[in-house]
């Protein structure tokens, strides 16, 4: 298993362009989560996924926009880059249903500048 | 959302306990997490604690609750050079959303 991986590691936008950034996860897990983690401010949720076709609004969820069309993947897409977008972003998946015994696998990181 | 907070840094040297304390506020949460991030990668689980429980211990590690506090530390005995990283707790909350902290920067000592 690869887990959860996440594509690009490493990104520079300038202001106003788009991109998305990819997640997929190997496990079958329903449940997969966006933070992005800016220094000193800890992790901050911005969107997460139940299962495929469903999606619901984290924390921080202005200025991005996820889809979940498949089990294993849950792309985060940011339509008009800005710099307090820099930050990295780190995508998340946990095994079944609700559940707080329920451990998150997290993937490496994608580390986006925004000039 | 929930506020989970810890202290942004702590210094150890090598050989020396270490205790990262974290303050949370859901009294609701069912479990709290600690995880370990490495420089240039996600989070991993370390442990985790039921909140009816008030301690866990695991080999060097040892977690504390404090319920009524809404405390928790995690003690890493016999600190290695290894064990430098950033530790973040964290709740799991009401519906689907877990809370974390804002992590503790650890750095040991040699």
């Amino acid at each position: 298993n690869a887990g959860v991986t996440q594509t690009p590691k490493f990104r520079i936008l300038k202001i106003g362009q788009s991109m998305t950034l990819q997640c997929t996860q190997d496990m079958n897990h329903n449940y997969m989560y966006w933070y992005r983690q800016d220094p000193g401010m800890g992790l901050k949720l911005i969107y997460y996924s139940v299962g495929a076709g469903i999606t619901d609004k984290g924390e921080v969820p202005n200025g991005y926009n996820v889809s979940r069309s498949t089990t294993e993947d849950f792309p985060l897409r940011l339509e008009l880059a800005a710099p307090s977008q820099t930050s990295v972003y780190f995508c998340a998946s946990t095994p079944g249903g609700r559940s707080s015994t329920d451990t998150q696998y997290f993937g490496p990181g994608t580390r986006l500048t925004v000039l | 959302g929930e506020d989970v907070e810890q202290s942004l840094f702590l210094s150890v040297r090598e050989g020396d306990s270490s205790v990262i304390n974290c303050t949370y506020t859901d009294s609701s949460s069912t479990y709290l997490y600690w995880y370990k991030q490495e420089p240039g990668a996600g989070l991993q689980l370390l442990t985790y604690i039921f909140s009816n429980m008030d301690m866990k211990q695991d080999q060097r590690l040892t977690v504390l609750l404090n319920k009524k506090d809404k405390h928790l530390s995690l003690r890493i005995a016999d600190t290695q050079t290894g064990d430098s990283a950033i530790y973040f707790c964290a709740e799991g909350s009401t519906g689907n959303q877990f809370y974390f902290g804002t992590g503790t920067s650890l750095t040991v000592i040699p």
